[in-house]
């Protein structure tokens, strides 16, 4: 089973500033197959991007994807107050399908 | 408009049964993949299992904690997928989501239902 980290924990910015979202498998996958995931609270799953840098229908540019092997990241160049949310990376190369432990993202 | 809508959700004992539906509407569901992926309250997401389209044999694959316990099927003249879940166990308290994946966003979880909660406690 391919297990995913995702680093920080939790990430403390205030509107308009940077956010670096990593997330880093346990071996090497497709990168082809990763795609991240935002979650609000009482709300299912959005994709944000797949592939690793294909925004999904309807997702800002601000959001933004990269990564090869066994290291990805997540993008969002400044924050707008909807963005505060929990991030997953999420890995579909070969199942068992993973999911990170997600980010959460705060406002500080 | 894509729409996926969980039911079947409930309190159930353990070594108890349920079967959750998955009613999809808005786009072609026998050309879609069917994932479940769950969440336990204030946890993370936690992949369950998926079924592939009539093209690729409706081929199923499931994560080692479920596995020889639930059972996702689907009846594409419904267009509804299904998750038998047998033998449960306190920790399968979660909420199950049912999404979907298609070539569109190369296999990633395009839609998601809104979810069905489902409790196993005596």
């Amino acid at each position: 089973e391919i297990v995913l980290t995702q680093s920080p924990d939790t990430l403390s910015l205030s509107p308009g500033e940077r956010a670096t979202l990593s997330c880093r498998a346990s071996q090497r996958i497709s990168s082809s197959y990763l795609a991240w995931y935002q979650q609000k609270p009482g709300q299912a799953p959005r994709l944000l991007i797949y592939g690793p840098s294909s925004r999904a229908t309807g997702i800002p540019d601000r959001f933004s994807g990269s990564g090869s092997g066994t290291d990805f990241t997540l993008t969002i160049t400044r924050l707008e107050t909807e963005d505060f949310a929990v991030y997953y990376c999420q890995q579909y190369d070969s199942p068992p399908f993973t999911f990170g432990p997600g980010t959460k993202v705060d406002i500080k | 408009e894509v729409q996926l809508v969980e039911s079947g959700g409930g309190l159930v004992q353990p070594g108890g049964s349920l079967k959750l539906s998955c009613a999809a509407s808005g786009f072609t569901f026998s050309g879609s993949a069917i994932h479940w992926v769950r969440q336990a309250s204030g946890k993370g997401l936690e992949w369950v299992g998926r079924i592939k389209s009539k093209g690729d044999n409706y081929a199923t694959a499931y994560a080692a904690s479920v596995k020889g316990r639930f059972t996702i099927s689907r009846a594409d003249s419904n267009n509804t997928a299904y998750l038998q879940m047998n033998s449960l166990k306190t920790e399968d308290t979660a909420m199950y989501y049912c999404s979907r994946s298609t070539m569109a966003t190369n296999w990633a979880y395009g839609s998601w239902g809104q979810g069905t909660l489902v409790t196993v406690s005596s």
